[in-house]
Formats: C-alpha cells, sequence, structure tokens
C-alpha cells in the first residue's frame, strides 16, 4: 500500500513569492492534515479535513496561508506572499478518523526554505 | 493547558547500551492518548506506539519497551540494546479526547547511536 505522498520533497523561494505544496493521502483515508515543523520543534497543526471539510483551522495564519481539499482526496497548502519566517519543513498525515483512536500516517514533508 | 515535555534535547549512546528517553505530559481530561513518533533522516515520522490514559501496563515490543505512569505523568521510552539504525529524532505526543481533534507534538529528544 502506498504512504502519504507529498511534492515537492525541497523547495527554495524568495521572500513575497507564492509557493504551493501538494499531497496524496493513503486511499480511504478521511482524515487529512496538514503541519508545520519548525527546525528542533515538533509538528504543529495547520489545518485539519475531514472529507472536503476543513474542520479545524484555528493554527492556519489565514491571512497568507490557504488550503483546500477538493473532492476529500488531494490536498493543496499555499502561502502567499511567503516570509522569512515561513521556513520550515511542511508536514502532510492522513487517518482513517479520529488520531487518537486511528494511527496517523505522515508523508515526508516538504523543506521550504525562503531567502 | 495541554503540554508535552521531553526535556532531553539531545542524547549519544555508544551502541548496544540501554538508552531511556523522558516524557512528560500535562492534561486536565481524564481520557487522552500518548504517542511516541520516530523520525529518521528522511523526514517521515513513523508511529511506534499509542496508549490510552486507562492503560497503565507497559509495553514490550522487541528492543523498546514504555513505561507509563499516570502518577507521574510520564510516559517514557527505552530502547535495549541499541543499534545505529535507532539514531533519530524521537517525539512523544498527546491526544486529549474531549478537545479538538488536535495533538500536541514534544520537542523530541535527538538519539546518536555511536558504533
Amino acid at each position: 500500500e502506498a504512504g502519504v505522498v507529498q511534492s515537492p520533497r525541497y523547495k527554495i523561494i524568495e521572500k513575497k513569492q507564492p509557493v504551493a505544496f501538494w499531497c496524496n493521502p493513503i486511499s480511504g483515508h478521511n482524515t487529512l492534515y496538514w503541519y508545520r515543523q519548525n527546525l528542533g520543534q515538533g509538528p504543529e497543526l495547520l489545518i485539519r479535513y475531514e472529507n472536503e471539510e476543513a474542520v479545524d483551522d484555528s493554527q492556519l495564519p489565514k491571512d497568507r496561508f490557504s488550503a483546500e481539499r477538493l473532492k476529500g482526496v488531494d490536498s493543496t497548502l499555499k502561502i502567499q506572499p511567503a516570509e522569512l519566517g515561513d521556513s520550515a519543513v511542511y508536514l502532510c498525515a492522513s487517518s482513517l478518523g479520529l488520531a487518537g483512536t486511528y494511527e496517523q500516517y505522515f508523508g515526508p514533508g516538504t523543506r521550504l526554505t525562503v531567502t | 493547558a495541554q503540554k508535552v515535555t521531553q526535556a532531553q534535547t539531545e542524547i549519544s549512546v555508544v551502541e548496544k547500551e540501554d538508552v531511556t528517553l523522558d516524557c512528560v505530559y500535562e492534561t486536565r481530561d481524564t481520557t487522552y492518548y500518548l504517542f511516541w513518533y520516530k523520525q529518521p533522516p528522511s523526514g517521515e515520522l513513523v508511529f511506534l506506539i499509542r496508549r490510552n490514559s486507562f492503560d497503565e501496563q507497559n509495553e514490550i515490543s522487541g528492543r523498546y519497551s514504555w513505561n507509563f505512569q499516570k502518577s507521574t505523568s510520564s510516559f517514557n521510552f527505552t530502547i535495549t540494546a541499541s543499534q545505529v539504525v535507532d539514531s533519530a529524532v524521537y517525539f512523544c505526543a498527546l491526544f486529549s479526547l474531549n478537545r479538538d481533534d488536535k495533538i500536541i507534538f514534544g520537542k523530541g529528544t535527538r538519539l546518536h547511536i555511536l558504533p
């Protein structure tokens, strides 16, 4: 069974440029998460989807970040415009249901460097 | 407030030694789950174990063992006879059933196993 797929793996952009990350969850997983992991820190949740619906986006900086999960499968996370402080690893994860009950499977992440 | 503390930022041991990674958590909820994840250099977080708050039995899986003690709010992880492949960053995490579906991660402990 294929795991969570993310692309690109690495991205270097100049500040004020836009950037997008793509995630394909494990087939059949209704719940999809986007996390940001700063250097030396644990992952922090940005947004959680249940199918197409964003059910928790309280930590998403909505002035510059946006996300979508059309058709309840793939998801895209966008930053526009990027700032220096956005440099981090962006992780996507998926699960069958509630994270406490079901295991979350993580993708390899996209390492973003903003110069 | 919910919090996970991994006081050990970095640990180095020689191969075949035993090593214990500490995790202390805070939550007011009575129903919660605790997790350990491994993050090798490739970047993906790999699920190791989930424990619910009603099950204080220690668990052993091969060279890995976990000691859950509610009295001290700790969920420590021991690797016996460590191997170089165990080198990674290890995260402890907390999920409370009565909160938003959000896993709170500690800052991680970077483990170096020296040959």
